[in-house]
């Protein structure tokens, strides 16, 4: 148990769904992250978050839509994805944001059909 | 752009030891770390450096050559729960970048 909990921890949906995945750390932290996880690959981060403010998007398509509503939650909005869309996504925080270890979410594992 | 690089799978016996190696070519360094990934489950921190040289946590140890791009997770006396993905990962200020991971099979 890191102290960073993800819903769902699985998710299939069709392109022309919207859903939501939700990340929530209770470490005191004021970074948090997305990343994607494909099979064979590196994780990619996605959307960086410090003190509620958005300090990266790593070149996402706006099919991804990110929310910081406060420093401990952290949203991931989905909206007509593709098949390619599929993965484990990741949610991380850490204290602060420069050189600061990780911690890691489960991940939520979709599957767009 | 980022290169970071392991090997893809290993495979080594109960109570041994194994080394993966990781390189690195990145546009800037602030660290690096090597987390655990059991299947299904979050990456875990194993171990984080920043300056040469070896640092030893129990039966893991790490270690970094700044000057050659390269670092190396040592498993000591494996268990069995030891088989999981190894990540390799280099962070530049926020920005944590990870090389692809090794599987690492262990067996009685």
């Amino acid at each position: 148990e890191t102290g960073v909990t993800q819903t769902p921890r699985h998710l299939v949906m069709g392109m022309t769904n919207k859903k939501s995945l939700k990340c929530e750390q209770h470490l005191g932290h004021n970074a948090m992250y997305w990343y994607k996880q494909s099979a064979k690959k590196p994780l990619e981060l996605m959307f960086v978050y410090s003190l509620e403010e958005r300090v990266e998007n790593n070149s996402v398509p706006s099919r991804f839509s990110p929310e910081c509503p406060n420093s401990s939650h952290l949203f991931l909005h989905l909206h007509t994805l593709q098949p390619e869309d599929s993965a484990l996504y990741l949610c991380a925080s850490s204290q602060a944001l420069n050189a600061e270890t990780q911690y890691f979410g489960p991940g939520t594992r979709l599957l767009v059909l | 752009g980022q290169n970071i690089d392991q090997p893809t799978e290993m495979t080594a016996t109960e109570g041994a030891i194994v080394q993966i190696n990781c390189t690195y070519q990145t546009s800037g360094f602030n660290g690096l770390f090597w987390y655990q990934q059991h299947a299904g489950e979050a990456p875990t921190f194993l171990s984080y450096n920043v300056l040469d040289g070896l640092e030893e946590k129990g039966r893991f140890s790490s270690f970094l050559s700044r000057s050659k791009g390269y670092s190396y997770l040592l498993l000591k006396e494996l268990q069995m729960k030891d088989s999981a993905s190894y990540l390799c990962a280099v962070i530049d200020d926020y920005k944590l970048s990870f090389g692809a991971g090794t599987t690492v099979t262990v067996r009685a």
